[in-house]
């Protein structure tokens, strides 16, 4: 079955990086862009990026811009992201996301479980 | 940046009524661009609707939506004890792909 599996749960201290993998199964990797939301205990969903995953092109939400890259291995069929300079208001849950196009986004119909990051001192 | 504003914020109501969800948009979303979500504690999203109107693979068809340029709704025709969540839209008619803030359908 089509399923995205995202890496575990991590505590990180303020300032460092954090680097989030989602593994995708059953479908062709490079057929779907994928997206990365995250959300803070509470709060609404907040959309961070998306990569087309057939030719890497990435697009960030301007909060974002510079702090988080996400990536891809087609190889592994894996997505990643990362956030640097973490600060407490990063403590969230993180999701990818697979969108049903490629090129222009549709809808989110596949999401992988949830990464919990908690930064704290 | 498109604001997504949802109402009510909460719907309390009982199960077999229908329920009826607003999404409204700072400025005009194209109608291939705006989803709908269901979301349970402690649980990923679920897609329900894309392009306004259409229902995601799986979805009950009582589960419907409408709308174009700035204003859309979600209707749950006949409320199931399975439909008490939290519902987002969700717009791509350009970055970032903004989420309203939820409308919480409850039990009343």
């Amino acid at each position: 079955q089509v399923q995205l599996v995202q890496s575990g749960t991590e505590v990180k201290n303020p300032g460092a990086s954090v680097k989030v993998s989602c593994k995708a199964s059953g479908y062709t990797f490079t057929r779907n862009a994928l997206h990365w939301v995250r959300q803070a205990p509470g709060q609404r969903l907040e959309w961070m990026g998306w990569i087309n995953v057939g030719n890497g092109n990435t697009k960030y939400s301007q909060k974002f811009q510079g702090r988080v890259t996400i990536t891809r291995d087609t190889s592994a069929s894996t997505a990643y992201m990362e956030v640097s300079s973490l600060r407490s208001e990063d403590t969230a849950v993180y999701y990818c996301a697979r969108d049903m196009g490629l090129r222009f986004p549709y809808g989110m119909d596949v999401w992988g479980q949830g990464t919990t990051v908690t930064v704290s001192s | 940046e498109i604001v997504l504003t949802q109402s009510p914020g909460t719907l309390s109501l009982s199960p077999g009524e229908r329920a009826t969800l607003s999404c409204r948009a700072s400025q005009s979303v194209p109608s291939n661009y705006l989803a709908w979500y269901q979301q349970k504690p402690g649980q990923a999203p679920r897609l329900l609707i894309y392009g306004a109107s259409s229902r995601a693979t799986g979805i009950p068809d009582r589960f419907s939506g409408s709308g174009s340029g700035t204003d859309f709704t979600l209707t749950i025709s006949r409320l199931e004890s399975e439909d008490f969540a939290v519902y987002y839209c969700q717009q791509f008619g350009s970055s970032p792909f903004t989420f309203g803030p939820g409308t919480k359908v409850d039990i009343k």
